[in-house]
């Protein structure tokens, strides 16, 4: 299975704060390649799908970038609702791995 | 509009089966897929496998293939997800998550809003 990799596991920012995530793939996986949000007790919430084209609704401030093996999911302006974990899904296979996640937290 | 309902949470005893049901609603339900994804507390989310609700083609995860059925109710538009020899391990959240099963858009754009299962004795 493809292994994915997302650093920092933690992150503290402050609103206004331009935030970037990493994903790295232990093999190319072309841009198939999801970003998801999860608050806690919530499901997961879909904000980009391959490495950059932005969900219906998800707010502009979110972007994501990258091919082949390393991505970024970026926060331009982290605004309150922003805090949460967030999880990259490769899906180049029939077998779909996710990342360990990124904690956002307030500074 | 689109959901996905989820039933409620089980507690299941060391051993036991579970069977978890996800019922579609709001488009139609053989035009995608149904994926399991499950999350133990303060873990990371696990891709179970998934189930192609138009002909029932399934993919598991290795981690699960030899414990995990898929299958579906296309009648009711509904999917299952069950589980054998249960052990703690295995307390988490199950979530359902649909997809289309084209390749190139096997990401999940609708999720259920989960399901506890406990396992106790």
């Amino acid at each position: 299975d493809i292994q994915m990799t997302q650093s920092p596991s933690t992150l503290s920012a402050s609103v206004g704060d331009r935030v970037t995530i990493t994903c790295r793939a232990s093999l190319s996986i072309s841009s198939w390649l999801a970003w998801y949000q999860q608050k806690p007790g919530k499901a997961p919430k879909l904000l980009i799908y391959k490495a950059s084209i932005l969900e219906s609704g998800v707010p502009s401030r979110f972007s994501g970038s990258g091919s082949g093996t390393e991505f970024t999911l970026t926060i331009s302006s982290l605004q309150p609702d922003d805090f949460a974990t967030y999880y990259c899904q490769q899906y180049n296979s029939y077998s779909l791995t996710f990342g360990q996640g990124t904690k956002v937290e307030i500074k | 509009q689109v959901q996905l309902v989820q039933s409620g949470a089980e507690v299941k005893k060391p051993g036991a089966s579970v069977k978890v049901s996800c019922k579609a609603s709001g488009y139609t339900f053989t035009d995608y897929a149904i994926h399991w994804v499950r999350q133990a507390p303060g873990q990371r989310l696990e891709w179970m496998g998934w189930i192609n609700a138009g002909n029932g083609n399934t993919k598991y995860s290795q981690n699960f293939q030899d414990r995990v059925i898929f299958t579906r109710d296309t009648s009711a538009s509904t999917a299952y997800m069950e589980m054998s020899s249960l052990r703690s391990a295995d307390t988490a959240v199950y979530y359902c998550a649909r997809s289309s099963f084209y390749f190139g858009d096997y990401y999940m754009d609708v999720w259920g809003k989960g399901t506890t299962v406990t396992v106790s004795s």
